[in-house]
């Protein structure tokens, strides 16, 4: 069964450091998405993919994150710098307009 | 979006029936509703989705009453292995493929044995 893939699963980093989250998605999905999630919390939408067009990036913080899809395929989450705050679960899913899949997310912790 | 409302935790015991109700009192005329299931440090997991009436698959069912208010999910029969989070969803697309997916903080269910 396909899968989308991330790496690291774990990350481990110092405020001011500079990390980076990779996802695969399913292939031939079109639609990408990264959520952030605290510990306790549901997820909450950081950007949205549709190909390598950003279609929603409301609630990315963009003074410090980023994200790119260049070819449509697989895609990278940037935070420049870390802060503690930032310390939570990065999923990314994808779909091909219908249900999304998730990934094994990456932990991330700001120290 | 509708903001949907669901209890904060449940416990049950191995073989019980679990029903989980969601509120959603301002769902709209296009909105579906969806359930997603998350294990400990896993991505969510879809299990159902419905518009109204009753749904059912291999993992649940779906009860959605007529003024759509509201929805059951229910699990017959429960394992441990169905210690989870669960999340109740309202969005305008079918599974929420192209809409905003807002999760709120979920049921989490404690599965006893």
């Amino acid at each position: 069964e396909a899968e989308v893939a991330q790496s690291p699963r774990y990350k481990i980093t110092e405020k001011s450091q500079a990390v980076a989250f990779w996802c695969d998605p399913i292939s031939g999905h079109a639609t990408l998405y990264w959520y952030r999630q605290i510990l306790g919390q549901g997820p909450e939408l950081l950007v949205q993919f549709q190909d390598e067009s950003v279609v929603d990036d409301s609630q990315l913080p963009k003074d410090r994150f980023s994200a790119e899809r260049l070819k449509g395929v697989d895609s990278t989450l940037k935070i420049q710098p870390a802060e503690l705050g930032d310390s939570a679960m990065y999923l990314c899913a994808s779909s091909i307009g219908g249900e999304q899949f998730f990934g094994p997310g990456t932990r991330l912790t700001v120290l | 979006l509708a903001k949907t409302t669901q209890p904060i935790s449940m416990d049950s015991y191995e073989g019980q029936e679990v029903n989980i109700t969601c509120s959603h009192n301002n769902i709209a005329t296009n909105d579906y509703i969806t359930w997603y299931q998350q294990f400990p440090s896993q991505g969510p997991r879809f299990i159902i989705q419905g518009y109204k009436t009753k749904v059912t698959n291999e993992v649940a069912s779906l009860f959605i009453p007529a003024d759509r208010k509201s929805s059951t999910l229910s699990l017959p029969r429960v394992s441990l292995s169905d210690t989870a989070v669960y999340y109740c969803l309202v969005g305008d697309h079918p599974s929420g493929g192209y809409n905003k997916l807002i999760f709120g903080a979920g049921t989490r269910l404690a599965v006893h044995p």
